[in-house]
């Protein structure tokens, strides 16, 4: 078992570029979410999925886009990068009514 | 939403020393989980106890969900016990449902 995977692991972005993380869980989990990070911030969730095919808007939804097409792979999109994007960002996916949050190993982005 | 707050923010031990760290929730959960950030970022799931008392080694954790706050435990503190320790909790209806709501951490350093 991989667990949570996450790539890339690093990515320097100029202002307005695009580009899409990818998470993937082998452990067959219903629920995934993308959370951000920052200094003294703690984990801020940006979007999170209850299962295949749906997406729902979590804490700091604005300037992200997510898909769930397949139960194991949740991805996050920022259509035009903004230097307040600048985070480092943890998938995470839970089995409901189990133990809740297995993470990835996160992905630092920098955005100029 | 829910609101999640720990208690303290920073926490600085000499080594061998004894810890509770608190964690408060402004409403009805059904999920509460306990994690530990170490120092090279990786999130690692300590406790799901959404009720009563567990114990994994040095560790052990208490939530009394009818009061909502949960309680983590160190005892006999090391130096690889440092890092930021998490509580975060899912909500049980409405919005908050399949959240993974998180604190803002307790910064833990234990020193030799």
């Amino acid at each position: 078992n991989a667990g949570v995977t996450q790539t890339p692991k690093f990515r320097v972005l100029k202002t307005g570029q695009s580009m899409t993380l990818l998470c993937a869980q082998d452990m067959n989990h219903e629920y995934m979410y993308w959370y951000r990070q920052d200094p003294g911030m703690g984990l801020r969730l940006i979007h999170y999925s209850v299962g295949e095919g749906t997406t729902a808007k979590g804490e700091v939804p604005d300037g992200y886009n997510v898909s769930r097409l397949k139960k194991q792979n949740f991805l996050l999109g920022l259509e035009s990068a903004a230097p307040s994007q600048t985070s480092v960002y943890f998938c995470a996916s839970s089995d409901p009514g189990r133990n809740w949050g297995y993470f990835g190993p996160g992905t630092r982005l920098l955005v100029l | 939403g829910i609101q999640v707050e720990q208690s303290p923010p920073d926490l600085i031990l000499q080594e061998g020393a004894n810890s509770t760290l608190r964690c408060n929730f402004s409403d009805s959960v059904n999920n509460l989980q306990w994690f530990h950030q170490n120092p090279w970022g990786q999130l690692i799931n300590l406790f799901y106890i959404p009720s009563g008392t567990k114990q994994n080694g040095r560790l052990s954790a208490t939530t009394v969900a009818t009061e909502r706050y949960s309680l983590l435990y160190i005892s006999s503190s090391q130096t690889t016990d440092s890092g930021v320790y998490f509580c975060a909790v899912v909500g049980n209806y409405g919005g908050s449902q399949g959240n993974l709501i998180f604190g803002k951490g307790t910064k833990l350093s234990v020193k030799p």
